[in-house]
């Protein structure tokens, strides 16, 4: 079983809608979560980092649930520039700061 | 501030071939990791310093893989010799510290194994 799981999409939603996108990890010593995306041909870059308290930035929603060990992503107004792939990020702080991704979600956005 | 940079940016080669990557990272940044990124993939740590000394390598093919960061500021990962399920993107990445700061990725290496 891998680590980091996602389901890989991709998700083609229009304009405007809202979206989200699930991840569960397997090792409940994971202590750090995060949402990275990466564009096509690109390097990946923080989206935001995931709290137990759940996070809000702009129209992105992070909530995380350790006793489900399940991450979420939400976003709403969905934008044509959204389009990307979206990185669940886990780490186990057991030597280092080693960042285990999952295979990511490819998103669509249409006008 | 300028970024994470890699070279080269493409790289051909045939099997049993060798071939190096250069990643320079963010001034100041103390970590350095290597990642490997199969295409439909995430990223696969490969290796990561912490200054000049490696904090975790326990999923870089020793047989073929090596890397180093003699001087705790630039890094080079080399194969040697390539196999065909090599090729990927190997991309750099730097953080201030171990611990809870930010990665920030170079653009990688895209390399192909013929």
């Amino acid at each position: 079983r891998k680590e980091v799981e996602q389901d890989p999409g991709p998700f083609n939603v229009p304009e405007g809608a809202t979206v989200a996108f699930n991840c569960t990890y397997s090792n409940s010593a994971s202590q750090s979560f995060f949402w990275y995306r990466q564009d096509c041909r690109k390097e990946p870059k923080l989206l935001m980092s995931v709290y137990s308290s759940g996070n809000e930035d702009g129209r992105f929603t992070a909530q995380l649930n350790r006793a489900s060990q399940y991450i979420s992503l939400l976003i709403r107004d969905s934008k044509l520039s959204d389009s990307a792939t979206y990185l669940c990020v886990v780490n186990i702080t057991h030597s280092g700061y080693a960042l285990n991704f999952g295979k990511g979600t490819s998103l669509l956005v249409t006008p | 501030e300028a970024g994470v940079a890699q070279s080269p940016r493409y790289k051909i080669i045939e099997k049993r071939q060798s071939v190096a990557f250069w990643c320079n990272p963010i001034s100041g940044h103390a970590t350095l990791y290597w990642y490997q990124q199969i295409l439909g993939q995430g990223p696969k740590l490969l290796i990561q310093f912490q200054n000049n000394g490696v904090v975790d390598d326990s999923q870089l093919p020793k047989d073929r893989f090596s890397a180093e960061r003699l001087k705790g500021v630039d890094s080079t990962l080399k194969i040697q010799p390539a196999k065909l399920e090599d090729s990927a993107v190997y991309l750099c990445a730097s953080s201030f510290h171990r611990g809870m700061s930010e990665q920030f990725f170079g653009p990688g290496t895209r390399l192909t194994v013929l």
